[in-house]
C-alpha cells in the first residue's frame, strides 16, 4: 500500500525561528516522485518542489530546503528564519504507479502558524 | 503560467439536486483530476482522466461521475447531492508526469 504520513497536525512558531515539517512515505515502487505543496489561507494549492526517487541530493531555494532520505523514507521540509507569510497548510504528496498518469496521494497536511 | 479555472468559488445547493462543477485548463495537459478536501482528512481523489473521454475512479468515487468531452475541460457531477458531499472541491491538471497544478477550489454546501 502507498501512504503519506505527516505526523505534525499543527505547528506554531515565532517569526525568525527555523521550523521543520516532517513527511514519511510508504511505497513499493522503485521509481516515484515526492512533492510539497503550500496552501495559504486564500485556498489555492501552490506547488513548491518535486523530487524523483533517484535523486537524493538536498535542495535549497532561498529560505526553503528539503531533505530526502530513502533509507528512512522521509522527505522533510525546513523553513529557515520563518516569516508571517509562511503561515499556511503544507502538504506532502507521493506519486502513485511510479508517476504514470500523474496521480498523487497526499498526506493530511501540517498547519503552520508563524506569529510576529 | 498554468491556469486552472473552476467555474464557481462558492456554491449552495439543496439535497437531491444535480450539481455540475466545471474546470478548464489552458496548458494542453493530458491529465485532469478532481479532489475533495475535508478538515482532518486531507485531499482525497474522486476521479481522474488521462485523455479525452477517458476516466478512472479514484479513492472515493461513490456518488460522483465525471465528463471529459474536450481536452481542456473536466466536469464533476453530483447526480443527487447529499449533505455529506458538502466540501471543498479542487480541480487539477498535469502533463504526463506531475506536478499537478490546482485551481482555486469550489466550496460546495449542500443543505
Amino acid at each position: 500500500a502507498q501512504k503519506v504520513t505527516q505526523a505534525q497536525t499543527e505547528i506554531s512558531v515565532v517569526e525568525k525561528e527555523d521550523v521543520t515539517l516532517d513527511c514519511v512515505y510508504e511505497t513499493r515502487d522503485t521509481t516515484y516522485y515526492l512533492f510539497w505543496y503550500k496552501q495559504p489561507p486564500s485556498g489555492e494549492l501552490v506547488f513548491l518542489i518535486r523530487r524523483n526517487s533517484f535523486d537524493e541530493q538536498n535542495e535549497i531555494s532561498g529560505r526553503y530546503s528539503w531533505n530526502f532520505q530513502k533509507s528512512t523514507s522521509s522527505f522533510n521540509f525546513t523553513i529557515t528564519a520563518s516569516q508571517v507569510v509562511d503561515s499556511a497548510v503544507y502538504f506532502c504528496a507521493l506519486s502513485r504507479h511510479g508517476g504514470s498518469q500523474g496521480n498523487l496521494i497526499f498526506g493530511k497536511g501540517t498547519k503552520l502558524s508563524v506569529k510576529p | 503560467d498554468v491556469k486552472v479555472t473552476q467555474s464557481s468559488r462558492y456554491l449552495v445547493k439543496r439535497t437531491g439536486e444535480k450539481v455540475f462543477l466545471e474546470c478548464v485548463q489552458d496548458m494542453d495537459h493530458e491529465n485532469m483530476f478532481w479532489y475533495r478536501q475535508d478538515p482532518g482528512l486531507g485531499l482525497r481523489l474522486i476521479y481522474f482522466s488521462y485523455d479525452v473521454k477517458m476516466k478512472e475512479k479514484g479513492d472515493i468515487p461513490e456518488g460522483y461521475s465525471v465528463s471529459r468531452e474536450k481536452k481542456e475541460r473536466f466536469s464533476l457531477i453530483l447526480e443527487s447531492a447529499s449533505t455529506n458531499q458538502t466540501s471543498m472541491y479542487l480541480c487539477a491538471s498535469s502533463p504526463r508526469t506531475p506536478p499537478l497544478h490546482f485551481g482555486n477550489g469550489t466550496r460546495l454546501t449542500v443543505t
